[in-house]
């Protein structure tokens, strides 16, 4: 059966420092893969999508950047944190047709 | 882009009440999906369902597509039910799955 990694479960960071957030997917090839966030108390922002390895679509302008350096791994990233950048960031996997298969247990970041 | 809306924001109910969550979107869709967030953040998908009618349990879902709108029932509330409920929508040749604004449900011993 198909599997969804994603570390760390909590981060504290500064700002200024970089981020990197890994997710993983087993049991399953050539999957699409998105990165969402969520801001406390709201919905989820779609920031990035991939349907093959490095191939990446960017949603939003913003400080961050996704990378796939393999099929079943997708990576966020920043250089450098803004305090905007907190919030709870989810990493999903559908198999197309954009019916998300599911979710990883999310990344908790908050910014000091 | 496509906007999608739900109601209500907030719920609270007595645990054993039944509910009706809707979600109204502004466009044809070609997927809609219904997912509870629990308390701890994590995202389980409950029905994959654009059109027609479906049920898991004590819980079921409804799409009417033509006019745009879905629901989401559910019967005899637990408070395992508790958390927020998200419908998210697909436009025809995207791959990308919009959100709604969610509905929180709190279900009071």
């Amino acid at each position: 059966s198909q599997t969804i990694h994603q570390w760390p479960a909590t981060l504290v960071q500064p700002v200024g420092s970089p981020l990197s957030l890994e997710c993983t997917v087993e049991g399953t090839s050539n999957p699409n893969l998105y990165w969402y966030r969520q801001a406390a108390g709201r919905g989820l922002q779609l920031l990035f999508y991939s349907v093959g390895i490095g191939q990446i679509s960017s949603e939003v302008p913003q400080n961050l950047s996704a990378s796939r350096p393999q099929d079943r791994q997708f990576i966020l990233s920043s250089k450098k944190l803004l305090l905007s950048d907190s919030g709870f960031y989810l990493c999903a996997w559908s198999g197309g047709g954009g019916v998300a298969k599911s979710f990883g247990d999310g990344t908790r970041l908050s910014i000091l | 882009g496509i906007q999608v809306e739900q109601s209500p924001p907030d719920l609270i109910l007595q645990e054993g009440a039944n509910s009706t969550l809707r979600c109204n979107f502004s466009d044809s869709v070609n997927n809609l999906q219904w997912f509870h967030q629990n308390p701890w953040g994590q995202l389980i998908n409950l029905f994959y369902i654009p059109s027609g009618t479906k049920q898991n349990g004590r819980l079921s879902a409804t799409t009417v597509a033509t006019e745009r709108y879905s629901l989401l029932y559910i019967s005899s509330s637990q408070t395992t039910d508790s958390g927020v409920y998200f419908c998210a929508v697909l436009n025809f040749g995207n791959e990308k799955l919009t959100f709604g604004t969610g509905t929180r449900l709190t279900i009071i011993p």
